[in-house]
């Protein structure tokens, strides 16, 4: 089992940027979250996928964020232009169904300069 | 008001000592989760419950849903346990697979 694979593990880019964070879920997982994690507000969910169909983006901050999964084996998620305060670590993670216990990637740390 | 809390923020133990994070919510649940960070950033899911008590080697879940109350227990307390703890719990309402996190607890265990 290859777990949930994330790349690129770490993005250093330039505000004004387009940055595409990548997520390849573990097969057979028919839910998908993308996480992003900051010291001031910690662990928050951004957007979940059921069956490759978006469910909850209301964790989503603001238009500049898109997230998409064309099939069941991969996601991305869009951050266009990015900004400073975009810096965190985005964790993707899936889970069997019908609700069973998440397997998080090894995240991307991103950083905007 | 956080909806998870967590406490302690931060734990410093000895090898070998018996250890008890705890995590208090205030809204109705369906499941919740103890999660493990390491100190290199990945997250490893230590448990998912919804009643009574889990075991899995040293580690011990333990949730009492009338008190909205759980508790991460480690027995014999290694160096290699570092790392921070998260509990997350899926509210009853709203989405169904939603998590709310903890600000998770910091524990480091000195040899």
């Amino acid at each position: 089992d290859a777990g949930v694979i994330q790349s690129p593990r770490h993005e250093v880019t330039e505000m004004g940027q387009e940055v595409t964070l990548r997520c390849k879920p573990i097969s057979g997982h028919n839910s998908l979250f993308w996480y992003r994690q900051t010291m001031m507000r910690g662990l928050e969910l951004l957007i979940y996928f059921n069956n490759n169909v978006p469910i909850d983006d209301s964790g989503m901050p603001e238009d500049r964020f898109s997230a998409k999964m064309p099939n069941a084996s991969f996601s991305t998620l869009k951050i266009q232009p990015s900004e400073p305060r975009d810096s965190a670590v985005y964790f993707c993670a899936s889970s069997p169904p019908p609700i069973g216990t998440q397997h998080f990637g090894d995240g991307t740390r991103l950083s905007i300069l | 008001k956080n909806e998870v809390e967590q406490s302690p923020q931060n734990l410093t133990a000895q090898e070998g000592e018996f250890i008890t994070i705890n995590c208090s919510y205030s809204v109705g649940i369906s499941a919740l989760h103890w999660l493990q960070q390491h100190p290199g950033g990945g997250i490893v899911s230590l448990f998912m419950l919804s009643s009574g008590k889990k075991k899995h080697g040293r580690l011990i879940a333990t949730i009492n849903i009338q008190e909205k109350h759980s508790s991460l227990h480690i027995t014999a307390s290694h160096p290699r346990d570092s790392a921070v703890y998260i509990c997350a719990v899926r509210p009853i309402s709203g989405s169904a697979r939603q998590l709310t996190f903890g600000s998770g607890t910091q524990l480091t265990v000195l040899p």
